[in-house]
């Protein structure tokens, strides 16, 4: 089983400022097969990034995925106030899938 | 637009089982991978099972295995997951998704196990 490993596990920042979550896997993933998700209180959760770095239509470009191997990245590069939440990678390269445990961003 | 909807939580006493589905509509159900996928109250996601198009590969989560069945009906664009021998720790809100990488996302059903 690949583990992910996502740090930090709360990321305190301010509206406008940039944020850069980390993933790192317990062995190598296919860049084709890693991807992240963003969940809101209440809510499912939203794919926004496949393939490592491929942005899913109608998620702003401020979300930028990257990385190869066993660490991945996701940046985004302007706060709003609608991007605090919960972030997750996901490896689909080989079963069982698996999620990392989580990045909350917060408010400052 | 893509819609699915789970239904067949509820609350259901250790030892027991039940049989979570997903209606899909929206898109052609027969072309696509589903997965199920759960969170337990104030927990990450954990990655359950999912099902190739035609049903003829079936993956499940170490942790849970011997306890589920997933299985699909592409004629009734349904999902289904078969959950055995409940217990408190499979207490969670079941999403099923669309694809292998869950590009598409229900609302949940709600797994209450308890006495």
């Amino acid at each position: 089983e690949i583990v992910l490993t996502q740090s930090p596990g709360t990321l305190p920042l301010s509206p406008g400022e940039r944020a850069t979550l980390s993933c790192r896997a317990s062995q190598s993933v296919g860049s084709s097969y890693l991807a992240w998700y963003q969940q809101k209180p209440g809510q499912a959760p939203r794919l926004l990034i496949y393939g490592a770095s491929s942005r899913v239509a109608g998620i702003p470009d401020r979300f930028r995925g990257s990385g190869s191997g066993t660490d991945f990245t996701l940046t985004i590069s302007r706060l709003e106030p609608e991007d605090f939440a919960v972030y997750y990678c996901q490896q689909y390269q080989s079963s069982p899938q698996t999620f990392g445990q989580g990045t909350k961003l917060e408010f400052k | 637009e893509v819609q699915l909807v789970e239904s067949g939580g509820g609350l259901v006493q250790p030892g027991g089982s039940l049989r979570l589905s997903c209606a899909a509509s929206g898109f052609t159900f027969s072309l696509y991978w589903m997965t199920w996928v759960r969170q337990a109250p104030g927990k990450g996601l954990e990655w359950v099972a999912n099902i190739k198009q035609d049903g003829s590969e079936k993956n499940y989560v170490d942790s849970l295995k011997g306890r589920l069945t997933i299985s699909r009906d592409n004629a009734k664009n349904s999902l289904y997951l078969q959950i055995n021998s409940l217990r408190a720790e499979d207490t969670a809100l079941y999403y099923c998704a669309r694809g292998r990488m869950c590009e598409s996302w229900g609302q949940g059903t709600l797994v209450t196990v308890s006495s």
